[in-house]
């Protein structure tokens, strides 16, 4: 596709369910970002898939939080028994991994709601 | 991780230029400077990058002073269409070849007035 695409774009789910996101981006990019932002608030990093490097988690917020990436494609994040503090815009992001780029493509961000 | 820190909100009339000034004290050799844009509802775009001295593009240019501490965004002639958030982010120079990591801080709101 040509840009980052994210699914759902909408998610209410009720609390204490599993919930999954799905983020499909830029072809050929190797680099892989998700982000939470709170309304009103800035990005959190959450975890960053860098080719074939180990991925970092150091964002994850707690273990109910997990990312995989299945090669160079395809990325879920899951959150298991979600909370309210939980809702949030999830945002994913892809980029070319060459020296010196720093351009992230971001996709449009699946809102999470949690009752 | 490199952290920035930036004006909470600014003000400005349409047609002036505007100035944001972001400070990275702890800014290391490798990393680079970047700066996205996110209007409501959207996520952010890319903006702008630099390492040092002076970049321009077709948006906006970028002040680095030698020490790389801190970086300044330039908008010229802002016009309402440019009312976002603006982030400065230090990328961080990630494990794997080529990779950084895209820390984002709390950015600049700037709204445009006519």
């Amino acid at each position: 596709g040509a840009g980052v695409s994210q699914s759902p774009s909408n998610k209410v789910t009720e609390k204490g369910k599993d919930v999954e996101l799905r983020c499909d981006p830029i072809s050929g990019h190797t680099a892989l970002y998700w982000y939470r932002q709170r309304l009103g608030q800035g990005l959190e990093f959450l975890i960053y898939f860098q080719g074939n490097s180990a991925p970092d988690k150091s964002g994850l917020p707690s273990d109910r939080f997990s990312a995989e990436r299945t090669g160079e494609s395809v990325s879920t994040l899951t959150i298991q028994r979600t909370q309210q503090e939980d809702s949030a815009v999830y945002l994913c992001a892809s980029s070319l991994i060459r020296g010196g780029n720093t351009e992230a493509f971001f996709g449009q961000g699946t809102r999470l709601t949690v009752v | 991780l490199a952290k920035t820190t930036q004006p909470i909100s600014m003000d400005s009339y349409e047609g002036q230029e505007v100035n944001i000034t972001c400070s990275h004290n702890n800014i290391a050799t490798n990393d680079y400077i970047t700066w996205y844009q996110q209007f409501p509802s959207q996520g952010p775009r890319f903006i702008i990058q630099g390492y040092k001295t002076k970049v321009t593009n077709e948006v906006a240019s970028l002040f680095i002073p030698a020490d790389r501490k801190s970086s300044t965004l330039s908008l010229p002639r802002v016009s309402l269409s440019d009312t976002a958030v603006y982030y400065c982010l230090v990328a961080q120079k990630g494990s794997g070849a080529g990779s950084y990591q895209l820390t984002f801080g709390k950015g600049t709101k700037l709204s445009v007035i006519p």
